[in-house]
């Protein structure tokens, strides 16, 4: 089981352009849940999916910021517009009911 | 919503030494509660949980106590080696939804 995967590890944008953000969960894990890290600073929730459903937003920007886990392929959490105050790790976890995340790798987004 | 506490910011202890980090949480419908270990640069592992129904669980030197009414769980390290130094974060929810961590506990092991 190769865990939970993320790509890319790291990722440099210029402000105002996209960035586009993989993740494979664990195999037979159905629920994803994103979470973003600024430098020395907690994780903060951002959005928990399971296939071609989003459970919980609440943690989301209402502008720019969007997810989606489809039934086919990785979950993809979008950023749209890219401005310096986005620049963090974001982490993606999956796990199934019961059971703890399990925490991939994350991206680091570095917005010039 | 859920609100994780988390004490203290930095813990300094010399190897050998058992070390203790607190959280409160709010919300008393959590039931779960997580501890990850991050070190630097790399992703945060689950190192122990505790669920609602039990109060206390052990694995080895790691060990954490919930108290349901207080609304407290703490972690508690025996025997610290070096390589326990990292940060620690606590986190409460549900075992199948949106978990709320604590702001994180840099733990210092010194040889």
């Amino acid at each position: 089981n190769a865990g939970v995967m993320q790509n890319p590890r790291h990722l440099v944008r210029r402000r105002g352009q996209e960035a586009r953000l993989r993740c494979s969960p664990m195999k037979g894990h159905s629920h994803v849940y994103w979470y973003r890290q600024l430098p020395e600073e907690g994780l903060k929730f951002m959005v928990y999916l399971q296939k071609e459903n989003i459970i919980d937003e609440s943690g989301m920007p209402k502008e720019r910021f969007s997810a989606e886990f489809p039934k086919e392929g990785p979950s993809i959490l979008r950023i749209q517009q890219v401005v310096r105050g986005d620049s963090a790790a974001y982490f993606c976890a999956s796990s199934t009911t019961g059971d703890g995340y399990t925490f991939g790798s994350g991206t680091r987004l570095t917005v010039v | 919503g859920e609100n994780v506490e988390q004490h203290p910011s930095t813990l300094s202890v010399q190897e050998g030494d058992s070390a203790v980090i607190k959280c409160t949480y709010s919300d008393s419908a959590s039931n779960y509660f997580p501890w990850y270990k991050q070190e630097l640069g790399k992703r945060p592992q689950l190192i122990i949980d505790i669920r609602s129904n039990v109060g206390e669980k052990k694995d080895q030197r790691i060990a954490v106590t919930l108290n349901k009414t207080a609304k407290h769980f703490s972690l508690h390290i025996t025997e610290t080696q070096p390589e326990d130094s990292a940060v620690y974060f606590c986190a409460g929810g549900t075992s199948y939804g949106k978990l709320t961590f604590g702001q994180g506990t840099i733990l210092t092991v010194h040889p």
